[in-house]
């Protein structure tokens, strides 16, 4: 079965400044998705990054981008200038190819500090 | 389009009654996924629909639980004799037939008293 880690419950970061979030996952699998999810307090999920397992570029999405090392089945998320409006709760997330049951980390809950 | 709503978005029941919640998605996404959220923890998966076809169910997926997408659009998803451990979120979400993203929406929140 396919785990997900996320071993920062939670972290903060001053405005304007940069943080990296944490994400482990175990499979056997070679072929899958990889994704970031972010819920902002009493707000409805958002697909931050995602991230194709065959790809060996890691992606990137404006201030968000990915380390993705896939012989340590690692993920993590780098937020750049940092803005209040990051604080939320940051998911990881972990899909096989061909499959439609999602597995998500327990979350690391994000404070963005002015 | 606004993306997947659900309905309602709170839903406050006491212990052994039933209840539904519906969900509709962004309108071109065949696929549509139904998870569960306690306080503190990620989305956990439920249960899956490929247009009107339920095709994969988790074992979390208990007998008193069922989920139906008649026509392939909206979704529902009905608790039966609901008990103080079925209060969490109720999420869903869709995506589209080429796509691997799932678009959520805001939730169900239940509390079972």
């Amino acid at each position: 079965a396919q785990t997900v880690t996320q071993s920062q419950p939670e972290m903060s970061v001053q405005e304007a400044e940069t943080v990296t979030l944490s994400c482990t996952y175990d499979t056997s699998e070679s072929n899958y998705y990889l994704f970031w999810y972010k819920q902002p307090p009493s707000r409805q999920m958002i697909l931050v990054i995602r991230q194709e397992a065959y790809k060996q570029q890691n992606a990137t999405e404006n201030r968000f981008s990915v380390n993705f090392q896939k012989a340590a089945k690692s993920f993590s998320l780098k937020i750049s200038d940092s803005q209040l409006g990051d604080t939320a709760m940051y998911f990881c997330a972990f899909m096989k190819y061909n499959n439609n049951d999602m597995r998500f980390g327990a979350g690391t809950r994000l404070t963005v500090k002015p | 389009d606004t993306g997947v709503s659900q309905d309602p978005r709170h839903k406050i029941t006491k212990r052994g009654q039933n209840v539904t919640f519906r969900c509709d998605p962004i309108s071109e996404h065949n696929r549509l996924y139904w998870y569960r959220q306690t306080l503190g923890q990620g989305p956990e998966f439920l249960t899956y629909f490929q247009n009107e076809a339920q095709l994969e169910k988790s074992r979390l997926l208990s007998d008193r639980f069922s989920a139906e997408r008649p026509k392939g659009s909206f979704s529902t998803l009905e608790i039966q004799r609901t008990e103080q451990g079925d209060s969490a979120m109720y999420l869903c979400a869709s995506s589209g037939p080429t796509s691997a993203e799932q678009y959520f929406g805001p939730g169900t929140r239940l509390t079972v008293t």
